[in-house]
């Protein structure tokens, strides 16, 4: 069965540039969650999918930060502008129901300049 | 709120001594309890998790943990350690039955470096 797939792997943009990641996650997993991690830390959620709904995404920070799951399955994420603080980690996970457990792709790593 | 609370950000050990990475957590709730490994490069991995039963936990390398509700602790312990071990485990902590059993409340985690 093949994981959680995330692209790109790495990103490097200027700063007030836009940048979406994508997510693809395990074949019938209908709760998808975006993390964000900042180096030296674990991850933080941004917001979690029970199939296309957002049903919680009370740490994205809206003014700049989008996101969707159209049909309820692939999902991305997008930065409009981007900020030097941006620069992160950006991890994708999937659950079968939100009460099961979280299996994580290998992120994308995004360096704002 | 729960948190979680990983004292050691790095633990140095030499291949093939025990080690043990420490995590405490707070809740005035039950909770699950698990340990992930990330490895450089790569996405966090589940490495075991307590849900309910036998507070004695392992995982298929080797790694243990105990949950004791006492001391509010889920401590990570492995008896010998390899080179390829070396990676950043976290911690996680997740509220049993409550409407937030879907958020997880990860530590900050802590490097195992695995001399040889």
């Amino acid at each position: 069965e093949a994981g959680v797939v995330q692209s790109p792997r790495y990103k490097i943009i200027e700063k007030k540039q836009p940048v979406a990641f994508w997510c693809n996650p395990i074949s019938g997993h209908n709760t998808l969650y975006w993390y964000l991690q900042n180096l030296g830390q674990g991850p933080e959620l941004l917001i979690r999918y029970e199939n296309e709904e957002a049903v919680d995404d009370s740490q994205l920070p809206k003014d700049r930060f989008s996101a969707e799951r159209l049909k309820g399955v692939d999902s991305t994420l997008k930065i409009q502008p981007a900020e030097l603080g941006d620069s992160a980690v950006y991890l994708c996970a999937s659950s079968r129901t939100s009460r099961e457990t979280q299996y994580f792709g290998p992120g994308t790593r995004l360096l704002v300049l | 709120a729960q948190s979680v609370t990983q004292l050691d950000s790095q633990v140095p050990v030499f291949e093939e001594a025990p080690v043990e990475l420490r995590c405490n957590y707070s809740s005035s709730v039950s909770v699950y309890l698990f340990w992930y490994v990330q490895y450089p490069n790569q996405g966090l991995q589940l490495l075991l998790k307590y849900l309910s039963g036998s507070t004695l936990v392992e995982s298929i390398n080797g790694f243990e943990a105990e949950f004791n509700k006492s001391q509010t602790s889920f401590h990570l312990r492995k008896p010998s350690v390899h080179i390829s071990d070396t990676a950043e485990y976290f911690c996680a902590v997740t509220v049993r039955g409550g409407y937030n059993t879907d958020k997880l409340i990860f530590g900050t985690g802590t490097r195992l470096q695995v001399f040889p």
